[in-house]
């Protein structure tokens, strides 16, 4: 298995909301990374995660609220969004945060109403 | 501040002929670049990579040459194909600067006319 898999595609969601986004891999990486991207913008890096252990939070509001439960899974909780998170969340793994390459799901598209 | 560069949003280029996308950064300490391409409704597929050591890196038709006293770095897609028409995403990385994550440009959309 060589995919970084992503539910759901697509979320819309009121700014009341909770829900959550998922993340899985099975490919033995031990970092897994979530970025967000916004239309005609380049993905930007919202959390890293080594070993199940939060190593990098780039100052992202606390509405987002990640979690990594095992090696292969992370999540991102949502809750209390404004309308202007809508964007593209994109989950990415590597087998080390040392190593170089980073392999992408295919993202969510979230929409806040 | 933009640290990676992408000034061109699209690139038109005819099917059998050479694709040529262009990268700038302005971060010295970035030590590893790559090259992604996206299509619509995916997430960023790994294409190919440059060490800062090397200067030119090739995988079958894609090439990517780096010239770091330019900071600047190619990647030639040749021949191109209908397949390769997708955004481009030129990434770098400070391997020691303890940021693990990718400097991502804005993407140029490669359209291949047959």
């Amino acid at each position: 298995d060589t995919e970084v898999t992503q539910t759901p595609k697509h979320l819309v969601m009121g700014m009341t909301n909770k829900k959550s986004l998922k993340c899985e891999q099975h490919m033995g990486h031990r970092a897994m990374y979530w970025y967000k991207q916004k239309a005609k913008k380049p993905p930007e890096l919202m959390f890293v995660y080594s070993y199940e252990k939060l190593s990098i939070n780039e100052s992202v509001p606390s509405r987002f609220s990640p979690e990594c439960p095992n090696s292969s899974l992370l999540n991102l909780h949502l809750h209390a969004l404004q309308p202007e998170d809508s964007a593209l969340y994109l989950c990415a793994s590597s087998l080390l945060t040392a190593s170089n390459e980073q392999f992408f799901g295919p993202g969510t598209r979230l929409t806040v109403l | 501040d933009q640290q990676v560069k992408q000034n061109s949003p699209s690139l038109s280029v005819q099917e059998g002929r050479i694709s040529i996308l262009n990268c700038d950064y302005t971060n010295s300490m970035f030590d590893y670049f790559l090259w992604y391409k996206k299509y619509p409704a995916e997430g960023p597929t790994f294409l190919i990579s440059i060490s800062s050591i090397k200067d030119k890196n090739e995988d079958g038709r894609f090439t990517v040459f780096l010239n770091k006293s330019a900071k600047h770095l190619s990647l030639h897609i040749v021949p191109s194909q209908p397949g390769d028409s997708a955004v481009y995403f030129c990434a770098a990385r400070d391997s020691g600067g303890g940021a693990d994550g990718l400097t991502f440009g804005k993407g140029t959309h490669l359209i291949i006319q047959p």
